[in-house]
């Protein structure tokens, strides 16, 4: 039984590039969550999605970051313009309805 | 919104000794309190958790109190072994679907 899977796992991009970063959920799962931790800190949330819905996005930038979960294919978290704060960790998890969260590998975002 | 603070940032450890990290939360309906475990270069991994309606929870080795009056939960490993060495997020959510997260607790396990 395949877990959250995520990629690219790492990725390097100039400023000003855009970033796509991929996030397929568990099976059985139709809710995905966005969460990015910086160096040395928590992970802080982005965006909640279901299948075709933006739930909440209370915790995403308002400019540059949008995030998507098509009927068909992954979720994707997209960032245009990048700059280098935008450097970090994304972490997607994903659950059933309102349980428990369980998470992906990760991408490592780098931009320079 | 809610904020969750987190104790120790750093702890040290003898193999065989018992480790505790202590979170509290602010928002009073906060009812869910998960635990993850992240390794390095890996996603955090949920090991344990309790709802509000609970006081305390117990996995093997692992369990966690929740004091709902006092707004802190507890993490307690007993019987420390060096692979529980990692970085252990403490997380709280209310009702709506955001996990908000401690800062951190990396935990050393020395043989």
């Amino acid at each position: 039984n395949a877990g959250v899977m995520q990629n690219p796992r790492h990725l390097v991009r100039r400023r000003g590039q855009e970033a796509r970063l991929r996030c397929s959920p568990m099976k059985g799962h139709s809710h995905v969550y966005w969460y990015r931790q910086l160096p040395e800190e928590g992970l802080k949330f982005m965006v909640y999605l279901q299948k075709e819905n933006i739930i909440d996005e209370s915790g995403m930038p308002k400019e540059r970051f949008s995030a998507e979960f098509p009927k068909e294919g992954p979720s994707i978290l997209r960032i245009q313009q990048v700059v280098r704060g935008d450097s970090a960790a994304y972490f997607c998890a994903s659950s059933r309805e309102n349980y428990e969260q369980y998470f992906g590998p990760g991408t490592r975002l780098t931009v320079t | 919104g809610e904020n969750v603070e987190q104790h120790p940032s750093t702890l040290s450890v003898q193999e065989g000794d018992s480790a505790v990290i202590k979170c509290t939360y602010s928002d009073s309906a906060s009812n869910y309190f998960p635990w993850y475990k992240q390794e390095l270069g890996k996603g955090p991994q949920l090991i344990i958790d309790i709802r509000s309606n609970v006081g305390e929870k117990k996995d093997q080795r692992i369990a966690v109190t929740l004091n709902k009056t006092a707004k802190h939960f507890s993490l307690h490993i007993t019987e420390t072994q060096p692979e529980d060495s990692a970085v252990y997020f403490c997380a709280a959510r209310n009702s709506g679907y955001a996990l908000n997260f401690g800062k951190g607790t990396s935990l050393l396990v020395t043989p």
